[in-house]
């Protein structure tokens, strides 16, 4: 199985930041990876697929980069509505996996 | 309106057995692979299995397999989750998700609100 492994794990910014989340693979997964936003007590929320591509109404402040096994989130200008928890994702090939998600806390 | 209405969850005994259903509408349900994702209490995001637009293609997660199965009836707009042997740590709010395309390789674009599933003597 794929491993997928996020870091940090959690983190403190402030409103206006520009924030990186990593997510690496335990071996390559071509562009099969995709980024969910998820608020305490929601659903999750898809935001991009394909390493860089943006699901619909997903705002451009979003972006995704990275290849083979090393991935970026980033967000470009941080607002009070994306304080979340933030899960990548590999969809390469069965059984799909998870990274342990990242909590952006407000600082 | 893309909508997924889970039903089906509640209070099980270990051991016991469970069906999760997924009422989909807004959408032509057989063009695309449905999934399952889990989140036990306090945990991060577990995906559990998924299925192709013809019911190909199936996946689960190493947790779950030998014990739950998932089907679809595109005659009906359901997704489905046969859930056996039932385990404390499958307990979880079960999410059921619409795939981006009809290959089941492609992520989840539309999650539906989750339904509790606590197993529990």
């Amino acid at each position: 199985d794929i491993q997928m492994t996020q870091s940090p794990s959690s983190l403190s910014a402030s409103v206006g930041d520009r924030l990186n989340i990593t997510c690496r693979a335990s071996q390559g997964i071509r562009n099969h990876l995709a980024w969910f936003q998820q608020k305490p007590g929601k659903a999750p929320k898809s935001l991009i697929y394909a390493v860089s591509s943006l699901q619909s109404g997903v705002p451009s402040k979003f972006s995704g980069s990275g290849s083979g096994t090393d991935f970026t989130l980033t967000i470009s200008s941080l607002q009070p509505e994306d304080f979340a928890t933030y899960y990548c994702q590999q969809y390469q090939s069965y059984p799909f996996t998870f990274g342990g998600g990242t909590k952006v806390e407000i600082k | 309106e893309v909508q997924l209405v889970e039903s089906g969850g509640g209070l099980v005994q270990p051991g016991r057995s469970l069906r999760l259903s997924c009422a989909a509408s807004g959408f032509t349900f057989d063009d695309y692979a449905m999934h399952w994702v889990r989140q036990a209490p306090g945990k991060g995001l577990e995906w559990v299995s998924g299925i192709g637009w013809n019911s190909g293609y199936i996946g689960y997660a190493d947790s779950v397999k030998g014990r739950f199965t998932i089907s679809r009836d595109n005659a009906k707009n359901y997704l489905y989750l046969e859930m056996n042997s039932l385990r404390g740590e499958d307990t979880a709010f079960y999410y059921c998700g619409k795939g981006q395309s009809s290959v089941a390789a492609a992520p989840v674009d539309f999650w539906g609100q989750g339904i509790l599933v606590t197993v529990s003597s």
